[in-house]
């Protein structure tokens, strides 16, 4: 099993660019997250998934949309790129299992809007 | 809002030294606990979680948690660091079913 797995692991982006950073596990997971790592404040949850079709806003939503086709993909979109937005990008996915609070990280992407 | 706040932001410690993170949260109801370890250049990896029963929690490579309610803490500690610990660690609340709060992380440094 490859896990989680983020594409692209690097971006550097001029502001008002777009892209969108994939996400996919292979572990059937039903629950998806997306955060962003910033320096001395930890991980912030953007938008999570609870399932195919379904997303929610998390902490910090703004700037940024998000989609869920499918159950192994978790597509996390920025329309119009900001320097706030330099950030490292984390992908989460766990399963719906009964007391399973566990969460499955990817490898993360650094991602530089100038 | 939610906050979960890590007290060391860097710790420096010599092999063998003891080690001892704390973490606090804001969360006033039922919440389970984690602890994640991010090694340089790897993604974050679960080391401890508490959701219930004993308050010591202990976790892999001799990582132990302890969950105190009365003060809103799950510190965690080791008594004996490698230099292979050197990673960062953040702490996580898990306060309402999909919410998931996080610590601004400790960097651990253990020199050789």
């Amino acid at each position: 099993n490859a896990g989680v797995t983020q594409t692209p692991k690097f971006r550097v982006l001029k502001t008002g660019q777009s892209m969108t950073l994939l996400c996919a596990q292979d572990m059937n997971h039903e629950y998806m997250y997306w955060y962003r790592q910033d320096p001395g404040m930890g991980l912030r949850l953007i938008h999570y998934s609870v399932g195919e079709g379904t997303t929610a806003k998390g902490e910090v939503p703004d700037g940024y949309n998000v989609s869920r086709l499918k159950k192994q993909n978790f597509l996390l979109g920025l329309e119009s790129a900001a320097p706030s937005q330099t950030s490292v990008y984390f992908c989460a996915s766990r399963p719906r299992t009964s007391g399973s609070y566990e969460q499955y990280f990817g490898p993360g992407t650094r991602l530089t809007v100038t | 809002a939610q906050s979960v706040s890590q007290h060391n932001h860097h710790v420096i410690l010599s092999e063998a030294a003891s080690l001892e993170l704390g973490c606090n949260y804001s969360y006033g109801g039922t919440v389970n606990l984690f602890w994640y370890v991010q090694y340089p250049g790897q993604h974050l990896q679960l080391l401890l979680k508490y959701f219930s029963g004993d308050p010591l929690v202990k976790g892999i490579k001799g990582f132990e948690a302890e969950f105190i309610k009365s003060k809103f803490s799950f510190n965690m500690r080791k008594p004996s660091v490698q230099w292979s610990d050197t990673a960062e660690y953040f702490c996580a609340v898990n306060a309402d079913f999909n919410k998931f709060y996080f610590g601004s992380g400790t960097k651990l440094n253990v020199k050789p």
